[in-house]
């Protein structure tokens, strides 16, 4: 079936790790995102890219990083500059990067501190 | 840049009534407007989206409605179901800003019996 995988679901971070985070679809999908969500907020935007090797920093991109060398995968680093990373992180795709394009998401990674 | 409010934070109707939820937007160039459904451990599931050229979309159950004047967009829920319960977010991509969505923060919606 096609969609985007996020694994692990759930993942656990010592102080000082990193740790990265995968998301893998076969939508043939040129854009992908990643979202970070806490408990009564809404999603925000850590980073997307629009295609292959190119990304842009979102709204909360401090603390992580990402690569985008092949199409199908968009792994997030959280960096141990990340200070509060306790949270639900959601990978994202659309068909392309313009606007009014449907995102459609994962089914995400829990992220604790040990 | 874009900023959207949800409204309510909780809302629990009886299985066949109807459940509204409401957002405003702040920019007026936004364009575009999804509305998805997150179950317990899920990721968000898109359920309905609408664009800046049309007022109203139906599908099946479900209605979303578009005001471009008051800035504001509505989801209708009619003969609630049980299956219905989960929290639902609104969202709005501003104009010129690639697929940048900007997400309300949810309205948890509860159906009994």
């Amino acid at each position: 079936d096609g969609g985007i995988t996020q694994s692990p679901k759930y993942l656990f971070r010592k102080e000082g790790q990193n740790v990265t985070l995968s998301c893998e679809q076969n939508l043939n999908h040129d854009a992908m995102y990643w979202y970070r969500q806490d408990p009564g907020q809404g999603l925000r935007l850590i980073y997307y890219s629009q295609i292959v090797n190119d990304f842009q920093k979102g709204d909360i991109a401090e603390g992580y990083s990402v690569s985008r060398e092949k199409k199908e995968s968009f792994p997030l680093t959280v960096t141990s500059a990340q200070k509060n990373p306790t949270a639900f992180y959601l990978c994202a795709s659309s068909i392309t990067g313009a606007t009014n394009q449907p995102q459609h998401f994962g089914d995400g990674t829990r992220l604790s501190i040990l | 840049g874009e900023n959207v409010e949800q409204h309510p934070s909780t809302l629990s109707v009886q299985e066949g009534d109807s459940a509204v939820i409401k957002c405003t937007y702040s920019d007026s160039a936004s364009n575009y407007f999804p509305w998805y459904k997150q179950e317990l451990g899920k990721g968000p599931q898109l359920i309905i989206d609408i664009r800046s050229n049309v007022g109203e979309k139906k599908d099946q159950r479900i209605a979303v409605t578009l005001n471009k004047t008051a800035k504001h967009f509505s989801l209708h829920i009619t003969e609630t179901q049980p299956e219905d319960s989960a929290v639902y977010f609104c969202a709005g991509l501003q104009a010129g800003t690639a697929s940048k969505l900007t997400f309300g923060t949810g309205t948890r919606l509860q159906v009994t019996l």
